[in-house]
């Protein structure tokens, strides 16, 4: 089965600073891949999600990149913010859909003033 | 409804007694999920419903695990004879038709002694 894997654990930045969180995955059939923030306690949502026949999606100060020849994805927040603090999930599925996503382990991001 | 409903929020239980864990998904929304979220860990797929009927069980971990959605609306996650190793925050996601984006519910956090 699919499976993924999500770096760093954990990522602590300044506000204003930018902040990458790296996935990769193992099933070439995977064509969804969405990225979804938890705040602490709270239910993962989701923030931006990419498709396969895309290199890149943008939305406002978030962008995520796919590279399916190394099988890897990425996200990106740039100008980050205090209320950016959470853990950020990435997934994958082979459906196409979210109809059943592969999540990697989180990465717990901190925003610091 | 506003959002995807789970009921309980917190269940404590001991070894061996038997569980229920509700869903009350968005209305109009025909997909439903039920993941399970351990500590530390991204949400692990168990279960979609696609109306009434399992579309995938593949992740339902063995046969103490059950989940039902008689009217194609609530669902209801039964597992018998828990252990110690089930502990673990249920989450429930309803999306609109298999292709929508999934919503999830605060989860049910099941803990047991």
């Amino acid at each position: 089965g699919e499976n993924v894997e999500q770096h760093p654990s954990t990522l602590s930045v300044q506000e204003g600073d930018s902040a990458v969180i790296k996935c990769t995955y193992s099933d070439s059939a995977s064509n969804y891949f969405p990225w979804y923030k938890q705040e602490l306690g709270k239910r993962p949502q989701l923030i931006i999600d990419i498709r396969s026949n895309v290199g890149e999606k943008k939305d406002q100060r978030i962008a995520v990149t796919l590279n399916k020849t190394a099988k890897h994805f990425s996200l990106h927040i740039t100008e980050t913010q205090p209320e950016d603090s959470a853990v950020y999930f990435c997934a994958a599925s082979i459906t196409g859909t979210a109809s059943k996503l592969t999540f990697g382990t989180g990465t717990r991001l901190q925003v610091t003033l | 409804g506003a959002g995807v409903s789970q009921t309980p929020s917190n269940k404590v239980t001991e070894k061996g007694k038997y569980v229920e864990l509700r869903c009350d998904p968005i209305s109009g929304h025909t997909a439903l999920y039920w993941y399970r979220q351990s500590l530390g860990q991204g949400p692990e797929f168990l279960i979609y419903f696609q109306g009434t009927g399992a579309a995938d069980d593949s992740g339902l971990p063995n046969d103490r695990f059950f989940a039902v959605r008689p009217e194609g609306s609530v669902s209801t996650l039964k597992i018998q004879r828990t252990e110690r190793g089930d502990s673990a925050v249920y989450l429930c996601a309803s999306s609109f038709g298999g292709a929508g984006e999934l919503f999830f519910g605060e989860g049910s956090r099941l803990t047991v002694l």
